[in-house]
Parts: C-alpha cells; sequence; structure tokens
C-alpha cells in the first residue's frame, strides 16, 4: 500500500526568507502525481502545486516550487520570500495511477503547521 | 461562485443522534469524496463516489452512509453518533478523464462536535 510521510509536525520561517518542507513517500507504481495543499485557519483545502511523476522538471508556481526526487521517493516543497499569508497547514498527497474502475485514490500525510514570523 | 460547497459549517449535536452534512459541486465533476481530519489534523479518505457508484470505502464504520441524489451532491449521513466523531469533515471532487482529472477540489470543511 502507499503511504504519504510529513516528519515536520511544525515549521518556522520569518518573513521574506525561504523555506522547505518535506515530503516522502512510498509506492510500487510508476505513474502518479504528487500534491502539495494548504490549509488555513479558514479550514479550506487549497491546491498549491502539483508535479507528474513522469515529468523530470520540477514544477513551479509563483513563490512555490518542488523538489522532485523520483528514485529517492522524496517531494519537498520551497516556499521563497515568506508571506504571512503563507501561514497554514500544508499536506503532501499522493494520487494513484487510473484504476480499472476509473477513478484515482488519494492518500494525504499528517501535514505540517507553518508559522511564518514577522 | 463557490465550487464546492459544505452545509452546515459548524454542527453540534448529542450523543446517539443522527445527522446529515450536504455537498454540492457546481464543476461538472464526475467523483466526490468524503474525508474525516482529526484533532491531529491527519486527513483520511472516507468515501469516494463516482456516478453514483461507491468506489472507495476506507474501513469506514456502517453507522456512516454516503448518499448521492445526483451527480452533483454526496450528502454524508451519520448514525448513533459517538465522542470519537467529533471532526473536520470535508467533501471535494474531482474530475475523471480529463487532464485535470487529478486535481481534487475541497470544500470549506464542517466541524462536527459530539457531546
Amino acid at each position: 500500500a502507499q503511504t504519504v510521510t510529513q516528519s515536520q509536525p511544525e515549521m518556522s520561517v520569518q518573513e521574506a526568507e525561504t523555506v522547505t518542507l518535506s515530503c516522502t513517500y512510498d509506492t510500487s507504481e510508476s505513474d502518479y502525481y504528487l500534491f502539495w495543499y494548504k490549509q488555513p485557519p479558514s479550514r479550506q483545502m487549497i491546491l498549491v502545486i502539483r508535479q507528474e511523476a513522469y515529468k523530470q522538471q520540477n514544477a513551479t508556481e509563483n513563490r512555490f516550487s518542488v523538489n522532485f526526487q523520483k528514485a529517492a521517493k522524496s517531494f519537498s516543497l520551497k516556499i521563497s520570500d515568506s508571506q504571512l499569508g503563507d501561514a497554514a497547514m500544508y499536506f503532501c498527497a499522493y494520487r494513484s495511477a487510473l484504476s480499472t474502475s476509473g477513478t484515482y485514490k488519494y492518500i494525504f500525510g499528517t501535514g505540517t503547521r507553518l508559522k511564518v514570523l514577522a | 461562485d463557490t465550487a464546492v460547497s459544505q452545509t452546515p459549517k459548524y454542527l453540534v449535536t448529542q450523543m446517539g443522534n443522527d445527522k446529515s452534512i450536504k455537498c454540492e459541486q457546481n464543476l461538472g465533476h464526475d467523483t466526490m469524496y468524503w474525508y474525516k481530519q482529526d484533532s491531529k489534523k491527519f486527513l483520511k479518505i472516507m468515501f469516494s463516489y463516482n456516478n453514483k457508484e461507491l468506489i472507495i470505502n476506507e474501513t469506514v464504520p456502517n453507522r456512516f452512509s454516503p448518499k448521492s441524489p445526483d451527480k452533483a451532491h454526496l450528502n454524508l449521513h451519520i448514525n448513533s453518533l459517538e465522542l470519537g466523531d467529533s471532526a473536520v469533515y470535508f467533501c471535494a471532487s474531482s474530475p475523471i478523464g480529463s487532464l485535470a482529472g487529478d486535481t481534487q477540489y475541497f470544500g470549506p470543511g464542517t466541524r462536527l462536535t459530539v457531546l
């Protein structure tokens, strides 16, 4: 079975600095997607960035980028120029390959709480 | 317009009661999900519906039952509520068979408190 591990329950970063959140996963599949979701105090789950396993190039989305190491099964999120609004819970998620029934299975990590210090 | 909406936002009830949480998505997606987030923020998938068919059931007690009257709605019914059911419940949806089929869109969550 697939697993997703976020080993950092909490991280802090100074405003305007850079922080990296770690995520590792375990799977025997070769085709899958990885995601980072942000959950602010409002509790809404917001998609931050996604990475296709077949792509070697790391995904980027404005100040957010990932370091995808497929062989090491590592998928870290880098936030540059951190802003107060980045403070939230961040979840790493894995999406399995398409099943015969036409759906995907999602597995989430336990989350990392990011604090941004002014 | 809200893409995925849930009602109510907060729900406080007594043990033993039966309650429902409603979810609606206006994205035209084929698959909807229910997640439970416990006090430790661990997010666990409960159900997935694709074209009104239950696809995933992650060993959830049968007191929980999803009801999908149509593709745009997936309601969660909970019978005989227990203290351990207190959590935030998230509804989500995703398209199937499209280039964006790998992205889930989450609702705002419903905080259920069982007294």
